[in-house]
């Protein structure tokens, strides 16, 4: 069975820009989670989302947002890019159990 | 308040020497708890898991997690150390939010 599946894997953004991020959950899981991972601040969660709705979401300014489709694929936005979201996002999909994450998409923001 | 501890930023141990990863956790019940591996460059790896019962748990690599209630820890130990084992160890708590909270997380270094 395939694993969860994050595109594309490097980012380079400009500060002001947006950029969108995809994953794919495990076929089958219906919750995608998203964390932020960085050096200073370790890995934090931003959102979940179950069967196209958010059911939780973290501590993170409107800027960032996520959705998920009916096939349970995830995108997270990020608007009006700062600096300090230069980070690894790591997606996760579960199915009523553990997290799976993917291997993350790194962002650098300039 | 819910919050994982893991005291040791870097431990660096002997290839087939024994190791203990520290996870303390502040939660108010029994919480769900993790450990995940991180090799470079990539996601994390679930070792292990405890949601009730037992409060040994086997894990994959030959990794294993003790429970301590009376403690509020969770610590990783493995008998023997492969040098494949060299990453970063992340304990991970599941409360009430269902969501996970990370500790900050323990770099090993393992040598030949």
């Amino acid at each position: 069975k395939a694993g969860v599946t994050q595109t594309p894997r490097y980012l380079i953004k400009t500060r002001g820009q947006q950029v969108t991020l995809s994953c794919s959950p495990i076929s089958g899981h219906r919750s995608v989670s998203w964390y932020q991972q960085t050096p200073g601040q370790g890995l934090q969660f931003l959102f979940e989302y179950f069967s196209e709705t958010q059911r939780n979401k973290g501590n993170f300014p409107g800027r960032f947002s996520g959705r998920q489709f009916s096939n349970s694929r995830s995108e997270m936005n990020v608007s009006t890019l700062e600096l300090g979201d230069s980070a690894l996002y790591l997606c996760a999909s579960s199915l009523e159990g553990p997290l799976h994450f993917g291997n993350g998409t790194r962002l650098t923001v300039t | 308040a819910q919050s994982v501890t893991q005291p040791d930023i870097h431990i660096t141990v002997s290839e087939g020497a024994s190791l203990e990863l520290r996870c303390n956790y502040s939660y108010g019940a029994t919480p769900y708890l993790f450990w995940y591996v991180q090799s470079p460059g990539q996601g994390l790896q679930l070792l292990l898991k405890y949601f009730s019962g037992d409060t040994l748990v086997q894990g994959i690599k030959g990794f294993e997690a003790e429970f301590k209630r009376s403690q509020s820890s969770f610590n990783l130990r493995k008998p023997s150390v492969h040098w494949s084992d060299a990453a970063e160890y992340f304990c991970a708590l599941e409360g009430n939010t269902d969501k996970l909270i990370f500790g900050t997380g323990t770099r090993l270094q393992v040598f030949p």
